[in-house]
């Protein structure tokens, strides 16, 4: 079956960056995009990019562009996101999503989330 | 970009009765790239409707989609105690994805 497995949560401090993976098995890694979504405490969901696994070409939110690198390692079946210069309010969950491709564009599998903190 | 507006913010309603939830567009959105999406405490979102009006793999037929143009509404015939939770639009255009606010549908 479809897994989308991300790592733990994690800890940073004001400045500092954070890179969050998202594990995923079950199907073609390959062929399927993987976007990253984020959602602060109680609040709604955010669309940050996605990046095509097999190109590693990738289309980044405005919002987060010279913040946000999205990367894969096919080796691996695993896609990252590595967000720079945290603010206190990154402190969100960072949810992995495949894009189901073909003539649609929406996302049939979500990971776990990922909650980052941003503390000082 | 392409904002959408849910309403309402929350809807307050009894297990059998009926749930309207509107998605508006800031400007016209494609039927086929209009997506509803469910997320209860603690969870990922699921994905509920796609294209608009269609269900997804296993979802229930007590929910439907319907709209077009800017105007979307996702309806729970008869709402179970396992639906009350956040709903969220979504739409694609242009490379870019965005998500409404949520409408929260509670218990009464």
């Amino acid at each position: 079956q479809v897994q989308l497995v991300q790592s733990g949560a994690e800890v940073k401090k004001p400045g500092a960056s954070v890179k969050v993976s998202c594990k995923a098995s079950g199907y073609s890694f390959t062929a399927y995009y993987v976007h990253w979504v984020r959602q602060a405490p109680g609040q709604g969901l955010e669309w940050m990019g996605r990046i095509n696994p097999n190109s590693g070409g990738t289309n980044y939110a405005q919002k987060f562009q010279g913040r946000v690198t999205m990367t894969r390692d096919t080796s691996i079946n695993t896609a990252y996101m590595e967000l720079s210069r945290l603010t206190f309010d990154d402190t969100v969950v960072y949810y992995c999503a495949r894009e189901v491709g073909s003539s649609w564009n929406h996302f049939d599998y979500w990971g776990q989330g990922a909650l980052v903190t941003v503390s000082s | 970009e392409i904002v959408l507006t849910q309403s309402p913010g929350t809807l307050s309603l009894s297990p059998g009765e009926r749930a309207a939830l509107s998605c508006r567009a800031s400007q016209s959105v494609s039927s086929s790239y209009l997506t509803w999406y469910q997320q209860k405490p603690g969870q990922a979102p699921r994905l509920l409707v796609y294209g608009a009006s269609n269900r997804a793999t296993g979802i229930p037929d007590r929910f439907s989609g319907s709209g077009s143009g800017t105007d979307f509404t996702l309806t729970i015939s008869r709402l179970e105690p396992e639906d009350f939770a956040v709903y969220y639009c979504q739409q694609y255009g242009s490379s870019s994805w965005t998500f409404g606010q949520g409408t929260k549908v509670e218990i009464k």
